[in-house]
């Protein structure tokens, strides 16, 4: 089956750096994403990454490995306004997007 | 900048009941796409179109209906409300499905709160 594996929740401070982990499994792959969402808010797109290797897009950073089937979303400098839920979506081979539940990330100061 | 709008926000419904929640998207997006979220799971896909006058069943479409006559609007309907629909459904849309040529990242509306008793 298809799946997608994400921390349910993760605690970092103020202007530290933290890391949030996602497994995928999908019947092909072509692509993962992130996605940031506010409590009682939308999902906004946050990255994209098709190859192996680091995107960089201001504070936030965003890896892939294909071989792994593994992804990380980095947040430098955290900011209390980061406080939210990240989603992890893989596409599959119809280009169909797999959702984890998300990781609910706490801004302590 | 709209984007898209859902409507309505809030909704109460008794079980039996029917409604229909409207998508309005003001991007020329060809794809659309309704889904639905619930505490501790991912977003669950219901229906989604490829284009005006297309509908597909997604990974949860059982009592639901969509309708696609304007390339602008897509209309999600519940024609026999069950407390298992209460959600919060997500109206979202995109230039190309994602990941086919390029991201073709989702944007999303606000959301619709409905809670079925």
């Amino acid at each position: 089956g298809q799946n997608i594996d994400q921390p349910t929740e993760m605690t970092a401070t103020e202007g530290a750096i933290v890391q949030i982990n996602c497994t995928y499994q999908t019947s092909g792959f072509n692509g993962l994403f992130w996605y940031q969402q506010h409590a009682g808010e939308a999902p906004t797109f946050l990255s994209y990454n098709v190859l192996d290797g680091l995107e960089e897009k201001g504070r936030f950073s965003s890896f892939l490995s294909r071989s792994k089937g593994y992804s990380y979303l980095l947040l430098k400098e955290l900011q209390m306004k980061d406080s939210a839920s990240y989603l992890c979506a893989a596409s599959d081979s119809n280009y169909q997007l797999i959702w984890g539940a998300g990781t609910k990330l706490i801004i302590k100061p | 900048n709209a984007g898209v709008t859902q409507t309505p926000k809030f909704r109460v419904l008794k079980t039996g009941q029917s409604m229909t929640l409207l998508c309005a998207q003001d991007m020329n997006h060809e794809y659309m796409y309704w889904y639905r979220q619930d505490p501790g799971m991912g977003l669950r896909l219901i229906h989604y179109s490829v284009g005006e006058g297309t509908t597909a069943k997604g990974e949860v479409p059982d009592g639901y209906n969509v309708s696609r006559l304007k390339k602008q609007n897509f209309l999600l309907g519940l024609e026999s409300a069950a407390p298992s629909q209460t959600s919060v459904y997500f109206c979202a849309s995109s230039y190309t499905l994602g990941g086919q040529l390029g991201a073709g990242e989702l944007f999303f509306g606000e959301g619709s709160r409905l809670t079925v008793l």
